[in-house]
């Protein structure tokens, strides 16, 4: 079965800085996708980003990027530029492209940002 | 604008009540879920429906219902047998049939959320 690990329950950054979030997975699997979401207090989920596993580049959205490292199975989140509006709750995901019946999320980790 | 929208927000029970949550999405999309949140354990799947009038069971199903007898709509029913009902629950949507990988983006698309709490 496929495991999300996110090893870092909380995080803070200053606010212009870049910080980097973590997330492992496992899977025996070779196609698939990886997420990033973000929770906000608002609580409503959104999509920051998203990475095909096929796909060598590393997928980009404005200030936040992917180091994505398939034979490692790391999928870590960098946020430039941070802004107080980034603090939140991050989710690590994986969705098999051959089944599409289930996300696993990791558990997810905090963020603040600090002005 | 195209959504999903979860009531009520808030939801309080007292224990041996069922209560049924909503969740309606006017996405198109043919997938439906609901995931259970915790602090500490992520999101995790308690139901999941891929057309109308099918639905499958997800990790954590016992003491959960529910039905899907419209493509909008998918509500979920918390039940007595639902030993420890107070969490976040979040209903979620995805486009899932008719077309190739390339197209298909994966993407969960998610509603506001329904906070129930057992007093």
């Amino acid at each position: 079965a496929q495991t999300v690990t996110q090893s870092q329950p909380e995080m803070s950054v200053q606010e212009a800085e870049t910080v980097t979030l973590s997330c492992t997975y496992d899977t025996s699997e070779s196609d698939y996708y990886l997420f990033w979401y973000k929770q906000p207090p608002s609580r409503q989920m959104i999509l920051v980003i998203r990475q095909e596993a096929y796909k060598q580049q590393n997928a980009t959205e404005n200030r936040f990027s992917v180091n994505f490292q398939k034979a490692a199975k790391s999928f870590s989140l960098k946020i430039s530029d941070s802004q107080l509006g980034d603090a939140a709750m991050y989710f690590c995901a994986y969705r098999s492209s051959t089944s599409y019946d289930k996300v696993i999320f990791g558990p997810g980790t905090s963020l603040s940002v600090i002005p | 604008d195209g959504g999903i929208t979860q009531s009520p927000k808030y939801l309080f029970r007292k224990e041996g009540q069922n209560v049924t949550l909503s969740c309606e999405q006017n996405l198109n999309h043919d997938a439906m879920y609901w995931y259970r949140q915790d602090p500490g354990q992520g999101l995790r799947l308690i139901y999941y429906s891929q057309i109308v009038n099918d639905f499958q069971k997800g990790d954590i199903a016992e003491g959960y219902s529910v039905s899907r007898e419209k493509k909008e709509s998918f509500p979920l029913t918390v039940t007595s047998a639902q030993k420890n009902p107070t969490a976040f629950y979040l209903c979620a949507s995805s486009i899932e049939t008719g077309l190739g990988l390339a197209e298909l983006t994966g993407e969960l698309f998610f509603g506001e959320g329904s906070r129930l709490t057992v007093l």
